[in-house]
């Protein structure tokens, strides 16, 4: 799976919306952006993914640029209880003959300040 | 609905013993995955089953062994434990490759 850049670590106010930046320039066509989070002592929770069109659910939006080299995630009113570390993933679900899984990198530790 | 559930929560073991990860999912997902975090990093693969009799190794498979007997099992066995395995191991299921994947609570495994 290609590779993606995420900042160690990002702080905001609680109420207000967050934005996860992710860059990922060797993306291939057929690489779904996927993120998960990890809220402490929990193991990882599915929060969002797409292709190429900007996506929508009840817990974040993401925002996928035109080429396809970075994507955002959006939290549109974050909560104490976001503060997790986030992961931005490639995932290609053609890759016949590789190993299956996802393919964690350190990810973003967002700070939620009262 | 239970989802993912890892046995034990936590787990100290001397140099050398052996035990056995238990993971079982409730919602009939054919991919099975086994992680270990070491602290400030992220997951890393150790094996994975994309359904009953049918595994295979990750990025790190080393020390650890696995068999995927029903659906539902997909137990991870640790022989001659190493303090280089001491982490916490998380267990994951998804219906398909690429598609949502649901994770346990986790195994904190410690070996002195």
């Amino acid at each position: 799976d290609a590779k993606t850049t995420q900042p160690n670590s990002m702080e905001s106010n609680e109420e207000e919306p967050v934005h996860l930046p992710c860059n990922h320039s060797t993306i291939s066509g057929t690489d779904y952006i996927h993120w998960y989070r990890q809220l402490p002592s929990q193991g990882p929770e599915y929060v969002i993914h797409g292709l190429t069109s900007n996506v929508n659910n009840r817990m974040a939006s993401l925002a996928i640029a035109e080429d396809r080299k970075s994507s955002t995630l959006i939290l549109h009113r974050a909560t104490l209880r976001d503060a997790a570390v986030y992961y931005c993933i490639l995932r290609d679900l053609y890759s016949g003959g590789g190993a299956d899984g996802l393919t964690f990198g350190k990810g973003t530790h967002l700070i939620i300040q009262p | 609905n239970a989802g993912v559930t890892q046995t034990p929560k936590f787990r100290i073991l001397k140099i050398g013993q052996s035990m056995t990860l238990q993971c079982a999912q409730d919602m009939n997902h054919n991919y099975m995955y086994w992680y270990r975090q070491d602290p400030g990093m992220g997951l890393k693969l150790i094996y994975y089953s994309v359904g009953a009799g049918i595994t295979d190794k990750g990025e790190v498979p080393n020390g650890y062994n696995v068999s995927r007997s029903t659906t539902e099992d997909f137990p991870l066995r640790l022989e001659l434990a190493a303090p280089s395995q001491t982490s916490v191991y998380f267990c994951a299921s998804s219906y398909a490759r690429g598609t949502e994947a649901f994770f346990g609570q986790g195994t904190r495994l410690t070996v002195v």
